[in-house]
């Protein structure tokens, strides 16, 4: 099946501080990459779609500029959480589907901890 | 709004067969997804139903019927290792909230 790569796994960062993370579609192109967070115990949420070459979508709820979404190739997307605050700790995931196939790829995920 | 139902825990033994129900509202549909997640891992595809019917997978198979807006993940000859959450899906935004399946030798 196809890969997505997630960087980094884990960080740890001081409150006020920003964070970004990479996602990657390692065997095959992505015009559109997905985000989610997820909490202990819960479902995934998605956050925004990032379009490669135009703005994210954000769902609602989800403060855009808080969450800056960069999509500037077709086989990566950025996620940089800005001025993060502890309750932002969570289970950070993206996701891809190749062209024209039904099959979601997720990445391993980036678990962020703000102390 | 859309919305999935599923149970959120199922106890079985290794070898038994289990299945996992998932009931789902929305406003627009174009098939159904499921999706397996280890404790501490990322979610990891499993099947796809856009029509009615089963879909079969070596163990795992995914049955859909849009009329009931109902499907089903049914897991065969279960393994200690198939202690995970499933989940259900919508599309890519809507998730059900997951059954924590637990294998008992």
């Amino acid at each position: 099946g196809a890969v997505v790569s997630q960087h980094p796994s884990r960080v740890i960062c001081k409150s006020g501080t920003s964070v970004k993370i990479e996602c990657r579609s390692l065997d095959f192109q992505a015009t559109t990459m997905f985000w989610y967070r997820q909490f202990p115990k819960q479902s995934l949420m998605l956050m925004a779609t990032s379009n490669e070459g135009s703005k994210a979508t954000y769902e609602q709820g989800v403060e855009k500029d808080k969450f800056l979404i960069n999509h500037a190739s077709l086989t990566l997307s950025t996620l940089t959480v800005t001025s993060a605050h502890p309750e932002d700790s969570s289970f950070y995931i993206c996701s891809a589907s190749p062209p024209h196939s039904y099959e979601q790829y997720f990445g391993p995920g980036t678990r962020l901890t703000v102390t | 709004g859309q919305s999935l139902e599923q149970p959120s825990e199922v106890t079985a033994v290794e070898g038994a067969i289990v299945q996992i129900n998932c009931t789902y509202q929305t406003s627009g549909f174009y098939g159904l997804s499921w999706y397996q997640q280890h404790d501490g891992g990322a979610p990891t595809f499993l099947s796809y139903n856009a029509l009615d019917g089963l879909e079969e997978t070596g163990r795992f198979s995914s049955f859909l019927s849009r009329s009931d807006s109902y499907g089903y993940l049914l897991l065969q000859e279960l393994q200690m290792k198939d202690s995970a959450s499933y989940f259900c899906a919508v599309g890519k935004s809507t998730f059900g909230d997951g059954t924590t399946l637990t294998v008992k030798p």
